[in-house]
């Protein structure tokens, strides 16, 4: 299958700092790209879509200008976490499909990054 | 109400058991189902696809209701090695839904 990666996997860094997490797709180009967030014990929560050259869309709820996305090749999307907080810490995983249709399935995930703000 | 709601759980079983977890979903629109396994501290990996006819895989089975908004998958004498979290995902309007997923315990 489709290959997704994440950098870093795991990041702890102090409050007030601005952490970036790399989503890149290995072996096919994702015009899609999704980032998630999951709090121990919960679900996966959705918290921007992103199409390659445009602007993401934010779920509700999630402050874009808190959590900055890029998504500005067809293989890469970033996630910038501005500012963090202890509470910004959270398991990020962004995933990435090929098309732009809801049809082209499936989505890949990445690893996942561990993000703790101490 | 969520957009997709699974059993709680958490279920304990023993090896050999045969236990089912049911989804339901809250957006009829939906057109794509799956059933995704989530170990602890990884990311989540697709178990099966669901279609409306029914699908079997090994041990697996998954069943779609769209009258009823409802999914289940059923796993067959279970193994050790499907301890896990079981999560229900419905695709959006252009994404996929999670369900908050049931966690599995496979006992010898």
């Amino acid at each position: 299958g489709a290959v997704v990666s994440q950098h870093p996997s795991w990041v702890i860094c102090k409050s007030g700092t601005s952490v970036k997490i790399e989503c890149r797709s290995l072996d096919f180009q994702a015009t899609t790209m999704f980032w998630y967030r999951q709090f121990p014990k919960q679900s996966l929560m959705l918290m921007a879509t992103s199409n390659e050259g445009s602007k993401a869309t934010y779920e509700q709820g999630v402050e874009k200008d808190k959590f900055l996305i890029n998504h500005a090749s067809l293989t890469l999307s970033t996630l910038t976490v501005t500012s963090a907080h202890p509470e910004d810490s959270s398991f990020y995983i962004c995933s990435a499909r090929e098309g732009l249709a809801v049809s082209s399935y499936e989505q890949y995930f990445g690893p996942g990054t561990r993000l703790t703000v101490t | 109400r969520k957009e997709v709601e699974q059993d709680p759980g958490p279920f304990n079983v023993p090896e050999g058991a045969t236990v089912a977890f049911n989804c339901t979903y809250s957006n009829s629109a939906s057109q794509s189902f799956f059933w995704y396994r989530q170990d602890c501290r990884k990311e989540p990996k697709l178990l099966m696809s669901v279609y409306s006819s029914g699908n079997e895989d090994g041990r697996f089975t998954a069943q779609l209701n769209r009258a009823s908004q409802y999914i289940s998958l059923l796993i067959r004498d279970s193994k050790l090695s499907d301890s896990a979290t079981y999560l229900c995902v419905v695709n959006g309007n252009n994404d996929m839904r999670f369900g908050a997923g049931t966690r599995l315990t496979v006992k010898p």
